[in-house]
């Protein structure tokens, strides 16, 4: 069974600081995804990775991605009230039957 | 684009009723989702359903839990009788079928049994 962990659990910073939170696997996965679930609402995809190594930038984030594809780190930079909410990783290890999801780190951006 | 649609938005319920939440998935999506969050315990998957078929019910809390497909544009997740710890917000989610599963969430439903 995979395991999944994410840290920090919570975090709760001033606008404008930059931060990082982490998305540990026990295991080898075949994709990785990164969402941000706002309150009252479901998750929503920000980036699927499948490479290692591999970096992806949306905006003011910055996703990457372990070469040995068992991590990967969310950075965000100046944050944004925005940016407050859950950001869950979901991994599969080849098909829908080997999906395993963190419980995920619940960011707060003060003004 | 219509995105995933699940009614009702908000259900209040008393223990022992029956519960019926619904989904519709989005146009073209082959494979279906059912979550359940609660703070304690987090995303937790149900079901999933690839072409209208069950595949992995292992998630399914137990025998007064079940899911149906009827056909590719709907889905229901049935609770019978449904108790206060069946409290939770319940996510329905759909995807293209493929090696990667990303996922389109809908706005959820938020159970509440007293």
């Amino acid at each position: 069974t995979q395991l999944l962990e994410q840290s920090p659990q919570f975090l709760s910073i001033q606008e404008g600081e930059n931060l990082t939170v982490y998305c540990n696997s026990s295991s080898v996965f075949s994709s990785l995804q990164w969402y941000r679930q706002e309150p009252g609402e479901g998750p929503v995809l920000l980036v699927t990775v499948v490479t290692g190594g591999e970096v992806k930038k949306l905006k003011r984030l910055t996703f990457q991605f372990g070469d040995a594809r068992k991590d990967s780190s969310l950075h965000i930079t100046a944050a944004q009230p925005g940016d407050t909410g859950l950001y869950l990783c979901i991994v599969s290890g080849g098909g829908a039957d080997g999906l395993t999801f963190g419980k995920g780190t619940h960011l707060i951006i003060q003004p | 684009d219509a995105g995933v649609i699940q009614s009702p938005r908000h259900e209040v319920t008393e223990m022992g009723q029956e519960v019926t939440l619904r989904c519709k998935p989005i146009s073209g999506h082959n494979s279906l989702f059912w979550y359940r969050q609660t703070m304690m315990r987090g995303l937790e998957l149900l079901i999933y359903f690839n072409n209208n078929v069950p595949i992995d019910d292992s998630g399914m809390p137990e025998d007064r839990f079940s899911a149906k497909m009827p056909n590719a544009s709907f889905s229901t997740l049935k609770i019978q009788p449904s108790e206060p710890r069946d409290s939770a917000v319940y996510f329905c989610a759909s995807s293209f079928q493929g090696i990667i599963y990303e996922q389109y969430f809908g706005p959820g439903t938020r159970l509440t049994v007293t």
